[in-house]
């Protein structure tokens, strides 16, 4: 059975701030890693994917993926009030099942 | 223009009602799923088809039963319906099986009584 971890949070971060969330999975072989942003009462919403070693670039968002160490993170740099959110970690299989963890808290304060 | 529809938003009903939930994707999707998120906001997939044909089926009840009339429409009937049946209900799309990214739909809220 696969597993994907993450850290429930609050993690409180300092508007300007950079928030920095963590992801471990279970499965050596899976191939492709997704980082989904949900708001409370809304649906998560793509914003990273990430298929190879090393980091990977979109806007504030950075998405670092390490097979070797089974992790996978996402910085959010200049953190603002609008990313307060929680943020789902997601590994993908051949099959299009995403396997998530229970999500990371993240709260920007002013 | 939205991706990926689903209806009801909400539904409320007793416990043993039948009800369905349908949604549509407007992307050119080969693939479909649905994914239940309970109270402790676990998303978990439920189903899946690809271009019609039933792929992924994880373990659930058989109270639930997807139907997927084209590649772009895919619903979820539920029949008997449980006090634990109480979720939030998730489509989603992508362009295919193989690592592909998914879209959500808004969701539908089901709420036993």
């Amino acid at each position: 059975q696969k597993e994907v971890e993450q850290n429930s949070g609050p993690l409180s971060v300092p508007e300007g701030a950079i928030a920095s969330l963590n992801c471990t999975y279970s499965d050596r072989g899976s191939q492709s890693f997704f980082w989904y942003r949900q708001y409370s009462g809304k649906s998560p919403e793509l914003i990273m994917s990430i298929y190879s070693n090393g980091d990977k670039e979109d806007g504030r968002f950075t998405a670092q993926l390490n097979k070797a160490s089974q992790y996978v993170s996402l910085l959010i740099r200049d953190s603002q009030p609008s990313d307060s959110a929680t943020y789902l970690c997601a590994e993908g299989d051949s099959w299009g099942k995403l396997q998530f963890g229970a999500g990371t808290q993240v709260v920007v304060t002013p | 223009d939205t991706a990926v529809s689903q209806t009801p938003k909400y539904l409320v009903t007793q416990m043993g009602n039948d009800k369905s939930i349908k949604c549509e994707q407007n992307l050119g999707h080969d693939t479909m799923y649905w994914y239940k998120q309970d109270s402790k906001k676990f998303l978990k997939i439920m189903f899946s088809y690809n271009n019609k044909e039933l792929i992924i089926n994880e373990t659930v009840p058989n109270r639930f039963s997807p139907k997927s009339p084209d590649k772009a429409h895919l619903n979820l009937h539920i029949n008997s319906l449980e006090l634990g049946d109480s979720a939030v209900y998730f489509c989603a799309s992508s362009l295919g099986t193989d690592n592909q990214p998914q879209h959500f739909g808004d969701g539908t809220r089901l709420s036993i009584l």
